[in-house]
């Protein structure tokens, strides 16, 4: 079975804090990614990594960072945590395809960051 | 812009009848498609992937994939009460190894 775990259920960080995300992977995937969710909004890409010290932008990324120092880790962090930045994060991670297509993603069972 | 998109619902099915949930999407390039299952509060689980055009079964699940007609579907028999969810339609839209997301279709299927 994949396994993909998150450090935290739930989260709670007050404005400028710097809040580290993190996520572990057991299938030897190569790809990582981090997506934030929100109602109305559905599912929306931070950021990717497609192998260790590799990572693209996705589709929101302002506001965040990564790290992905072992293949088997991936970090989302935002540096001056902001109240927009509240949130359900959720880490996912998914074979390598390489020809343009796209392999199943595994999710983690989320992150629901509330900063005031 | 690359879209997947799904009808919001609520889609209400009585117990023991097929439920029908649809996804259309805007690049033709696309080559895999997934369907996730979510239920309130937690992560998105996948139910059925999806690469060839035709039909795809996997238990009650059937998946079915159009690619000239650009649209997916996921049917579900002999719908149950634990089957109300909100169901996740998605797809590659050529974006190598990143997939794109529906907003979701929520299902609930009457006791």
């Amino acid at each position: 079975d994949v396994k993909v775990t998150q450090s935290s259920r739930y989260l709670v960080k007050r404005t400028g804090e710097k809040v580290f995300l993190e996520c572990v992977q057991d299938m030897d995937h190569e790809n990582m990614f981090w997506y934030r969710q929100d109602p109305g909004l559905g599912l929306r890409l931070i950021y990717f990594s497609y192998d260790v010290k590799m990572k693209e932008k996705g589709d929101i990324p302002e506001g965040y960072s990564v790290s992905r120092e072992k293949k088997e880790r991936f970090s989302l962090i935002l540096e001056s945590a902001s109240t927009n930045q509240t949130s359900m994060y959720l880490c996912a991670s998914s074979f390598l395809e390489g020809t343009g297509g796209a392999y199943e993603q595994y999710f983690g069972p989320g992150t629901r960051l509330t900063v005031t | 812009q690359k879209e997947v998109e799904q009808n919001s619902g609520p889609l209400s099915v009585p117990e023991g009848a097929i439920a029908s949930l649809n996804c259309t999407y805007s690049d033709r390039g696309s080559q895999s498609f997934f369907w996730y299952r979510q239920y309130s509060g937690k992560s998105p689980e996948l139910i059925m992937s999806i690469y060839s055009n035709g039909d795809k079964e996997d238990g009650r699940f059937t998946a079915q994939l159009n690619k000239a007609s650009q649209y997916v579907s996921l049917l579900i028999r002999d719908s149950q009460p634990s089957d109300s969810a909100t169901y996740l339609c998605a797809g590659d839209m050529n974006r190598d190894d990143k997939i794109i997301f529906g907003k979701g279709t929520r299902l609930h299927i009457l006791p």
